[in-house]
């Protein structure tokens, strides 16, 4: 019940297009839901969070839509970029765990030129 | 890399050795972790603490032991190495607060021959 699912597991996207990252979950305690993007030879980094009571948060290019009702989240990356190529995980964050953080497996993301 | 530091970067050993991998934080946070990534599982928690002194087991805790005797170190030791446990480990700290980010440090790369 602690699991993060994330799809596709790779993803290749023409420049300027969207890239869309989907994950779905089943513990409704989970109360805090980031996304972290990784490059090769690098710890992943902080994209973009969003709370479960938020249903839409935006920072730049980079967008989170989180549907509660069904559990699910989403990363849109608008006018996608080759340096946005990288591996992005979604996760999500469970206070009643020792703030446990739970990810789901990547997706690899390439954006060409 | 937000003040993480893990040590070292690289290591082979070799089947039945014990091996020690550091994380060392200058942001006093309270909340320290340690990941195993592999292709296709995506980050996987070890063991986290809490504060010093104070750990608890993550997803895949077997084989691996902890130790955090300073706010600043959090140790992860594998008690006789085996091959399974080649991966990449990261360090990742956090603390309380409404924001949670979670930071993590630039990884150690282990190899288990």
């Amino acid at each position: 019940q602690q699991q993060v699912k994330q799809s596709p597991q790779s993803l290749i996207v023409q420049k300027g297009g969207i890239s869309i990252i989907n994950c779905a979950y089943e513990n409704t305690a989970f109360d805090y839901f980031p996304w972290y993007q990784q490059f090769p030879g690098k710890g992943p980094a902080l994209l973009i969070a969003i709370r479960p009571d938020v249903s839409e948060k935006k920072e730049g290019r980079f967008t989170i839509s989180f549907n509660k009702s069904a559990k699910q989240f989403s990363l849109h990356i608008m006018d996608s970029q080759p340096g946005d190529s990288a591996t992005y995980f979604c996760a999500a964050k469970n206070p009643y765990t020792g703030n446990q953080f739970y990810f789901g497996t990547g997706t690899s993301l390439t954006v060409i030129p | 890399d937000a003040g993480i530091t893990q040590s070292p970067r690289h290591k082979v050993t070799e089947t039945g050795t014990p091996v020690t991998l550091r994380c060392h934080q200058t942001e006093n946070h309270r909340y320290m972790y340690w990941y195993r990534q592999d292709p296709g599982h995506g980050l996987r928690l070890i063991h986290y603490s809490y504060g010093v002194k104070d750990t608890d087991k993550g997803e895949v805790s077997d084989g691996y032991s902890v130790s955090r005797s300073k706010t600043e170190d959090f140790l992860l030791t594998l008690e006789s190495a085996t091959s399974s446990q080649t991966s990449v480990y990261f360090c990742a700290i956090s603390e309380r607060g409404a924001d949670n980010e979670q930071f993590f440090g630039p990884g150690t790369r282990l190899t288990v021959l």
